[in-house]
């Protein structure tokens, strides 16, 4: 059962216009959400986060949105940039056993952003 | 200088051998994590440790175990390995403690062991 679900596995986007990437989740217990970016052969590299407190989470040229009575969060990128091209990851974070909660990640989004 | 290092970054082996992946941070965190990545690219928690309480995922075969020889290593130990356990798998640490939620996990490189 997928707690965290990214539903594109892939989005192309021309250069300088807006990436939105989206995310749903179903456990309404989660409390903390993030994004990872994730080049080949790298490991995930944190992006930007939200807690479930607020509904957007502003950082440069990344904003993250959350609706929590739909269970949805975005990412957007803009303007989109070549170097933006990776996989991009949604995590959500919840409370286990009283330690440190430990991340639910989504399958991934492949972003394409073309010159 | 990277942050979280992993070895060996390949690793291919036979069914049935038993292998380690050596993990260690510089960043002074207090806690580490395994992932694995399988064919269907989810990226799924193994184990959490800190120097107080290591935190399995029951779906975890027990072939597999962490060892910490101290804060900044976390070795993976697989024992008689099998074809499905062929995946990328992703090192990570934390701060950890209590940060208000603001606990951001970096991550290794990953190893991509395939069982022949």
């Amino acid at each position: 059962d997928q707690q965290v679900k990214q539903n594109s596995p892939s989005l192309s986007v021309q250069e300088g216009r807006i990436s939105i990437l989206n995310c749903d989740y179903t456990n309404s217990m989660f409390d903390y959400f993030l994004w990872y970016k994730k080049y080949p052969a790298e490991g995930p590299t944190f992006l930007i986060s939200i807690s479930s407190i607020k509904d957007k989470n502003e950082d440069g040229r990344f904003t993250v949105f959350l609706n929590k009575s739909a269970k949805h969060l975005s990412l957007h990128i803009v303007p989109s940039q070549p170097g933006d091209s990776a996989v991009y990851f949604c995590a959500a974070r919840v409370l286990y056993g009283g330690s440190q909660g430990n991340l639910i990640f989504g399958k991934g989004t492949k972003l394409s952003v073309k010159p | 200088d990277t942050a979280v290092s992993q070895t060996p970054k390949y690793l291919v082996t036979q069914m049935g051998n038993d292998k380690s992946i050596k993990c260690e941070q510089n960043l002074g965190h207090d806690t580490m994590y395994w992932y694995k990545q399988d064919s269907k690219k989810f990226l799924k928690i193994m184990f959490s440790y800190n120097n107080k309480e290591l935190i399995i995922n029951e779906t975890v075969p027990n072939r597999f175990s962490p060892k910490s020889p101290d804060k900044a290593h976390l070795n993976l130990h697989i024992n008689s390995l099998e074809l499905g356990d062929s995946a990328v798998y992703f090192c990570a640490s934390s701060q950890g403690g209590t940060s208000g939620g603001t606990d951001t996990q970096y991550f290794g490189p990953g190893t991509r062991l395939t069982v022949l």
